[in-house]
């Protein structure tokens, strides 16, 4: 069984300021980690996915995350966050090889200060 | 990638009536999926719908309140049935696609249901 705990349902921070976005995963087997992203009134976007390859993931729009299995984490991060990045955040998991069975977390809403 | 859409975008239903929300995907997929997104909550799966074979449904759903068709491989429909203000949620479609890195979702906008 896997499980996906999103620490924080909403963060907030300041336009320029870094965005850290907290995710911890429970698994049996080495899983494929993704990050999605909902802006208001649409549907979900992939940002990026970590899949047995390399640990520091480069997503769309600035984001990143870096797999670490020590930890049991897949922390999403951007250096400078800016307004156009206020949205919904959604980290999920899968068993490996099989990407289409999404567990999801709970969810973070991001919160852009001017 | 795919391009996924839904109608309606949004509708708001009286208690007891059905709704049946429509999923078109601009390219012929294999494995089509349901979500259930109640308001500020995250993304729970309602059913698997494989074109050729009955729908999966998760723990929780049952196929006579949520009945699904899947007639092509562009193409599934859900019906929320006998609704209640407790079914108020947004109602996603996916689709599964392979790609160079393997296995990955693409989702639609979503269907806002609002139930009186």
């Amino acid at each position: 069984a896997q499980s996906v705990t999103q620490l924080g349902s909403h963060v907030s921070v300041s336009e320029g300021a870094l965005v850290l976005l907290r995710c911890n995963y429970s698994s049996s087997v080495p899983p494929y980690l993704f990050w999605y992203v909902q802006y208001p009134n649409q549907g979900l976007q992939l940002l990026l996915k970590y899949t047995s390859a390399a640990t520091l993931v480069k997503g769309i729009n600035g984001f990143e995350a870096e797999f670490k299995k020590s930890e049991t984490s897949f922390h999403l991060t951007k250096p400078s966050a800016h307004m156009s990045d206020a949205a919904e955040y959604f980290c999920a998991v899968s068993p490996p090889y099989a990407g289409n069975m999404l567990t999801f977390g709970g969810g973070t809403r991001l919160m852009v200060k001017p | 990638s795919a391009v996924i859409s839904q109608k309606p975008s949004r509708d708001i239903c009286q208690r007891g009536t059905s709704l049946t929300i429509q999923c078109q995907v601009d390219s012929q997929v294999t494995m089509m999926f349901w979500y259930r997104q109640q308001p500020g909550q995250s993304l729970t799966l309602i059913a698997t719908a494989n074109q050729g074979s009955e729908a999966t449904y998760e723990s929780g759903f049952v196929i006579d309140k949520f009945p699904i068709s899947r007639p092509n491989l562009t193409f599934s429909t859900l019906t929320v049935s006998n609704m209640s203000p407790e079914d108020s949620s947004i109602y996603l479609c996916s689709v599964g696609l392979t790609g160079t890195l393997g296995d990955e979702q693409f989702f639609g906008p979503g269907t806002r249901l609002t139930v009186l």
